[in-house]
């Protein structure tokens, strides 16, 4: 079973709107939480990194949360533009550990 | 930060040939990672590359399947072998990413095996 779900599992919005995708994590003992980008064609590109001390960090119009009490972390883009095409992907990763655990991603379409 | 060129980033493949895909690093790493990605699902780990020892690899994958070089802290590639449709797939390289510091990946390579 996947340690990392990612929720909802693609959606469309139109330009300009706000978003919110979802991630749920269950790896035990946290280091911490990344958020990638990943366009189609592309390797992922990091977004965010918070550690277990951190509940909120923004990169532009992206802000991510981490709740790690309840182990959930959130993703928002705010004022949507079409180049946030893509799939956005949480990923976490363990104390002591080089391996990282991956979220399937969420595919965001944003239409004009 | 690190800057990771992989190539081919696409190609098209009869069923039975091997491709081998490069992974190159502007600067010197301990670990490489090898990842593939089918559609709709998660990365997936298939090896872990260090320069001077054999590769580690993760359960479901094989090293006559998926051979991997390391010559030196820069370079490394990751052959499939004797393909089927079924490694239709993203292949990734990746430095960094434990603990704190930052993982970096490749463009990735489009395989798709006819």
């Amino acid at each position: 079973k996947n340690q990392v779900e990612q929720s909802p599992q693609s959606l469309i919005i139109l330009e300009g709107k706000n978003c919110t995708l979802q991630c749920n994590y269950t790896v035990s003992p946290f280091s911490n939480l990344r958020w990638y980008k990943q366009d189609t064609g592309r390797g992922p590109v990091s977004l965010t990194i918070m550690t277990f001390s951190e509940n909120t960090k923004s990169n532009g119009r992206y802000t991510a949360t981490l709740d790690a009490d309840t182990k959930q972390s959130s993703l928002h883009i705010t004022a949507s533009q079409l180049s946030d095409s893509a799939s956005y992907i949480c990923v976490v990763s363990q104390t002591n550990d080089y391996k990282l655990s991956f979220g399937a991603g969420t595919t965001v379409t944003v239409r004009a | 930060s690190a800057v990771i060129s992989q190539k081919p980033s696409r190609d098209i493949c009869q069923r039975g040939t091997s491709l081998t895909i490069q992974c190159q690093v502007d600067s010197q790493v301990t670990m490489m990672f090898w990842y593939r990605q089918q559609p709709g699902q998660s990365l997936t780990l298939i090896a872990t590359a260090n320069q001077g020892s054999e590769a580690t690899y993760e359960s479901g994958f094989v090293i006559d399947k998926f051979p991997i070089s390391r010559p030196n802290l820069t370079f490394s590639t990751l052959t499939v072998s004797n393909m089927s449709p079924e490694d239709s797939s993203i292949y990734l390289c990746s430095v960094g990413g434990p603990e704190r510091t930052e993982a970096f990946f490749g463009q990735g390579t489009r395989l798709t095996v006819v």
